[in-house]
């Protein structure tokens, strides 16, 4: 099956430094989604990509979907405390009834 | 507007012992799905329902059975709990576009 990698497993910084993350696949995908998971609560949508090289914001968050639409990047800019938590990538399969998800990059910011 | 509603949020079982997860969507959504989070393992699917009357394996389906015997539920039953299925469970909803919306999530102790 489709399967997604997501680096780094987790990242330190301080506050104020921005952040970037990536996930990549061996097959294609046609929509990438990134996804914030609090402590204790279930994943919310940050930003979805639906065309290759889309370059999408939400707010200090931008994503990008890859040309080979293998892979997409989250950049996080001026991170503040309330940015902690696990960013998940994910994608539907080609029939868009499964959708897969990364391992997640789990995010800490000093204060 | 609830969005996506799960019930309970906290069990413990015994090994053997039987219980059924129930998540309830407000959002008149066809697709449906249950989810497993594993420490440094991601979100992992279990089963998934793409409308009323349907379900389908996921990635990780052995050792549970589901019901959608309505639009708005689904249910994840576990006939006889293990150890392994120790884990949070996410129940999920979306319209048809990939971009799905999560529960709360269910914290299953299993000893």
């Amino acid at each position: 099956g489709q399967q997604l990698n997501q680096s780094p497993q987790s990242m330190f910084i301080q506050e104020g430094e921005d952040v970037s993350m990536n996930c990549t696949s061996s097959s294609i995908f046609n929509t990438w989604l990134w996804y914030k998971q609090d402590p204790g609560e279930g994943p919310v949508l940050l930003i979805a990509l639906y065309k290759a090289g889309e370059l999408t914001s939400n707010g200090r968050l931008t994503a990008q979907f890859g040309i080979t639409r293998k892979d997409s990047f989250l950049n996080i800019s001026a991170s503040i405390p309330s940015d902690v938590g696990i960013y998940f990538c994910a994608g539907p399969n080609n029939a868009g009834n499964m959708l897969t998800f990364g391992g997640g990059t789990r995010l800490m910011v000093k204060p | 507007n609830a969005g996506v509603t799960q019930t309970p949020k906290f069990r413990v079982l015994k090994t053997g012992q039987s219980m059924t997860l129930l998540c309830a969507q407000d959002m008149n959504h066809e697709y449906m799905y249950w989810y497993r989070q594993d420490p440094g393992m991601g979100l992992r699917l279990i089963h998934y329902s793409v409308g009323e009357g349907t379900t389908a394996k996921g990635e990780v389906p052995d050792g549970y059975n589901v019901s959608r015997l309505k639009k708005q539920n689904f249910l994840l039953g576990l006939e006889s709990a293990a150890p392994s299925q120790t884990s949070v469970y996410f129940c999920a909803s979306h319209t048809g576009k990939p971009e799905a919306f999560f529960g709360q999530g269910t914290r299953l102790t299993v000893v």
